[in-house]
């Protein structure tokens, strides 16, 4: 069975701060997706990591996925208010036929001024 | 930007009751997902459908769900006799491809509440 870990699940910080969270999962996968989740709406796509070593920036917002260690972080770079959220690491096992995206239990991101 | 929808937004049910959640997917995309939320808790896969047909299915989704494309657009999860504790969020997601960079895209949510 897969497990998806990530820590931490909550996090307080403060503006212009730096931080990463992480996502641990337990077999081998063909890829993992991160998604952001603000109070009351939908999952919104943030990165699709495939390959090991692979990195991807948005904004303020680092993802990166290393295959070998089944891990990936997601890194906040100077952290605003507006990025306050839930953020979720999602992952599709090798071989996973129609995908059903098992999930992290999500880091709830609070920004503080 | 097209988009997966859902309604109703919020339905409230009593327990026993038969409810059918509604999606329409992203019109060119070809494998349909649901999945539920229940409030605090990490999003939990519960089936997934391609060419008229489940192609995968969680422990969760039991013979009380069942899921349904009776048209070219709509989506449908049908919950016979619903229980407490299927009180949750349901979100549909829809999917152009499988693999590769093929994300899966997700509707706004139907919450449910059974009292």
């Amino acid at each position: 069975e897969l497990k998806v870990e990530q820590n931490p699940l909550f996090l307080s910080m403060q503006e212009g701060k730096n931080y990463t969270i992480y996502c641990n999962y337990s077999t081998t996968s063909d890829r993992l997706y991160w998604y952001r989740q603000d109070p009351g709406k939908s999952l919104e796509s943030l990165f699709v990591l495939l390959s090991n070593g692979a990195v991807k920036q948005e904004g303020r917002l680092m993802a990166s996925l290393d295959t070998k260690a089944r891990l990936s972080t997601l890194h906040i770079t100077a952290a605003v208010h507006d990025l306050s959220a839930t953020y979720f690491c999602a992952v599709v096992p090798s071989g996973g036929g129609a995908d059903g995206l098992t999930f992290g239990k999500g880091t709830h991101l609070i920004i503080q001024p | 930007e097209p988009e997966v929808t859902q309604t109703p937004s919020h339905q409230v049910t009593q327990m026993g009751q038969e409810v059918i959640l509604r999606c329409v997917p992203i019109s060119n995309h070809l494998y349909f997902y649901w999945y539920r939320q229940i409030l605090g808790q990490k999003v939990e896969f519960l089936v997934s459908f391609y060419n008229n047909e489940i192609s995968e299915k969680s422990e969760i989704f039991d013979d009380q769900f069942s899921v349904e494309r009776p048209d070219g657009s709509n989506f449908t999860l049908k919950i016979r006799s619903t229980k407490l504790e299927d009180s949750a969020m349901y979100f549909c997601a829809s999917s152009e491809s499988l693999g590769g960079a093929y994300e899966q895209y997700f509707g706004p949510g139907t919450r449910l509440t059974v009292t």
